[in-house]
Order: structure tokens, then C-alpha cells, then sequence
């Protein structure tokens, strides 16, 4: 199975910071990538889709990027409602696998 | 607008079974794969089964292999979960998904509430 290793598990940053979350796929997957924002008690939201396209009605703040097998989700200028749970799932293999999860806190 | 509804959780015992229903509307069912994923408290994601559009193909995670069951009911709009077997690991809130594009390997995107499981004796 194709693990993906996230970092950091956590992030402590305050509002208009510019975050970066990673994702490392332990083989090639090529942009079969996705990132999710979760909030408590909540269903995961998508973000973006195939390593780099913003999903509808997600803000230009959030972007995705790929360096071979590493995949970065940046936040521009971090805003009081991004404050959640960020995931990455892999889809290139039939068995998908999600990243450990990061957690963006308020610093 | 996409709406997906869990519903057949509750607490369970060791050894038991519990089938889950996921109610979708607002598109076409029929033509989209459809996935669970699930949630242990305070845990990650995990990637549970998929099935694709006409039920005829379904993957599944190794931890659920041969105890879970996907199917789908097209005429009726429903996806399932049919989980024998249940141990305490598989405690977590079930998620249904849907698949973002018309093909097997997609992102998935958009998510029900989900319901939550809990194997207990």
C-alpha cells in the first residue's frame, strides 16, 4: 500500500500567516492528490483536487503544489476561519490512503 | 446541490452486525463510484470500500476485507455498508462519499454527515 506521511501533525500560527502542510507519498502517485479541511464534528471539506486545482467556491488563499512525490498545501494569509484539521488522501492506488491529518492552531 | 444522508449506526456488540444506509440526492447516483471512509474518535481518516457506478466493482481496505460488504441500490438512490463481524477497532463515525469525477480513481467531493458506530459489550 502507498503510505503518505503528513507534516506537521500540528501548526501553531496566528491570522494572516502563511502556512505550508506537506504530504509525502512513499511512491510515485502522480497528481492523484487531494486535500481536505475538516472542523470539528464536521464531514471533511475538499480543497483541492489533483495536486493543484482549487475546488468550487474554495478561496484563492488555499493552493496545492507537487515536487515529485512531495505535495505541499499552502495558506497564504491565514484567516480566523481556517483554523481545522487539514488531510491529504492519495487516489492513484484502488486502496486510497489519507495523510495523519495536521492541526492549524491559533498561536 | 449534492445531498448525502447516513443513516444505521449505533452500539453494537463484539462479533455483531449493523448495516448502514447512505441516501443520495441531487445527482446522478447511477453514474458515480461511491465510497465509505470512517473516523475513530479523535483519530484520522481511514478509507473504508468503493464501489463504482453500476456495483459491478468494489475495493476495500485489508482491515475490513471479508468482514464488510459495499453494494448499492441505483433504483433507490442508496449506498450501504453491510459490516459483520464488528470488533471494538471499528468504532468511528461512517462517512458516504461521492466520487468528484466519472471515474474510478477521483477525488472524492462532497461528503455525507455521517453516523456513528460504536462496538462495545
Amino acid at each position: 500500500d502507498i503510505q503518505m506521511t503528513q507534516s506537521p501533525s500540528t501548526l501553531s500560527a496566528s491570522v494572516g500567516d502563511r502556512v505550508a502542510v506537506t504530504c509525502r507519498a512513499s511512491q510515485s502517485i502522480s497528481n492523484y492528490l487531494a486535500w481536505y479541511q475538516q472542523k470539528p464534528g464536521k464531514a471533511p471539506k475538499l480543497l483541492i483536487y489533483k495536486a493543484s486545482s482549487l475546488a468550487s467556491g474554495v478561496p484563492s488563499r488555499f493552493s496545492g503544489s507537487e515536487s515529485g512525490t512531495e505535495f505541499t498545501l499552502t495558506i497564504s494569509s491565514l484567516q480566523p476561519d481556517d483554523f481545522a484539521t487539514y488531510y491529504c488522501l492519495q487516489y492513484y492506488s484502488y486502496s486510497r490512503t489519507f495523510g495523519q491529518g495536521t492541526k492549524v492552531e491559533i498561536k | 446541490e449534492v445531498k448525502l444522508l447516513e443513516s444505521g449506526g449505533g452500539l453494537v456488540q463484539p462479533g455483531g452486525s449493523l448495516r448502514l444506509s447512505c441516501a443520495a440526492s441531487g445527482f446522478t447516483f447511477t453514474s458515480y463510484t461511491m465510497t465509505w471512509a470512517r473516523q475513530a474518535p479523535g483519530k484520522g481518516l481511514e478509507w473504508v470500500a468503493t464501489i463504482s457506478g453500476s456495483g459491478g466493482r468494489a475495493d476495500y481496505a485489508d482491515s475490513v476485507k471479508g468482514r464488510f460488504s459495499i453494494s448499492r441500490d441505483n433504483s433507490k438512490n442508496t449506498l450501504f455498508l453491510q459490516m459483520n463481524s464488528l470488533r471494538a477497532e471499528d468504532t468511528a463515525i461512517y462517512f458516504c462519499a461521492k466520487n468528484g469525477l466519472l471515474q474510478w480513481l477521483a477525488h472524492f467531493d462532497s461528503w455525507g454527515q455521517g453516523t456513528l458506530v460504536a462496538v462495545s459489550s
